[in-house]
């Protein structure tokens, strides 16, 4: 059973697009996260959702839109896609304050 | 602001070799984490140290925690080819938010 998962793997569309991200747990955790890592492999936390509640929205262009509609759940919607969106999208969740944090695989985000 | 600081940034050593790959941060905090990512792959957690003096190790891996230096390392005790792959280390500040070193890319040559 896969305990994070993300669709889809990829995503490839055009600049302006629309497009969502779909990311759901099944450990039972708390809390979850979106991660932005980009092509120098660098890893940037951009929201956290505890308890379906938003808790870390850090400096993230508005067109990025998470949500949460139960605690396995978390989304992530994009508005007007932009080139420098391509990058590899991660979800994570963890438990309490102290607990690893569980990855998904990724979704390969590439803006033409 | 929290910064998290890694070095090397690439490391290229010779199975058998013991080598530490360090991690300083830049402010107080009670919890850093070690990861591991393998080229076009997920990150899986490693270690989780939450103490002042704390060494967790794992096979050929050893990592411990001085939060008064604000430095942690990772030592790889005679590493084999299997140990390839990017290490990251992460600081937390306030709670929930992970702060993410810059990546140790490790490769071990036969």
């Amino acid at each position: 059973d896969t305990a994070v998962s993300q669709t889809p793997k990829y995503l490839v569309t055009q600049m302006g697009n629309d497009k969502s991200i779909k990311c759901e747990q099944n450990l039972g955790h708390d809390t979850m996260y979106w991660y932005k890592q980009d092509s120098k492999k660098f890893l940037k936390i951009m929201f956290s959702y505890n308890n379906k509640e938003l808790i870390i929205n850090e400096t993230v262009p508005n067109r990025f839109s998470p949500k949460s509609p139960d605690k396995a759940h978390l989304n992530l919607h994009i508005n007007s896609l932009e080139l420098g969106d391509s990058a590899v999208y991660f979800c994570a969740s963890s438990h309490g304050v102290a607990g690893f944090q569980f990855f998904g695989p990724g979704t390969r985000l590439t803006v033409l | 602001e929290l910064k998290v600081e890694q070095n090397p940034l690439f490391l290229s050593m010779q199975e058998g070799k013991n080598y530490t790959i360090y991690c300083n941060y830049s402010t107080t905090s009670d919890r850093l984490y070690w990861y591991r990512q393998d080229p076009g792959k997920s990150l899986e957690s490693l270690f989780v140290l939450l103490s002042n003096g704390a060494v967790k190790q794992e096979g050929r891996l050893m990592a411990s925690l001085d939060t008064k230096a604000r430095l942690s390392t990772l030592h790889i005790t005679a590493a084999v080819h299997d140990l390839s792959a990017t290490y990251f280390c992460a600081v937390v500040s306030g709670t929930y938010k992970y702060i993410f070193g810059t990546g140790t890319r490790l490769k071990v040559l036969a």
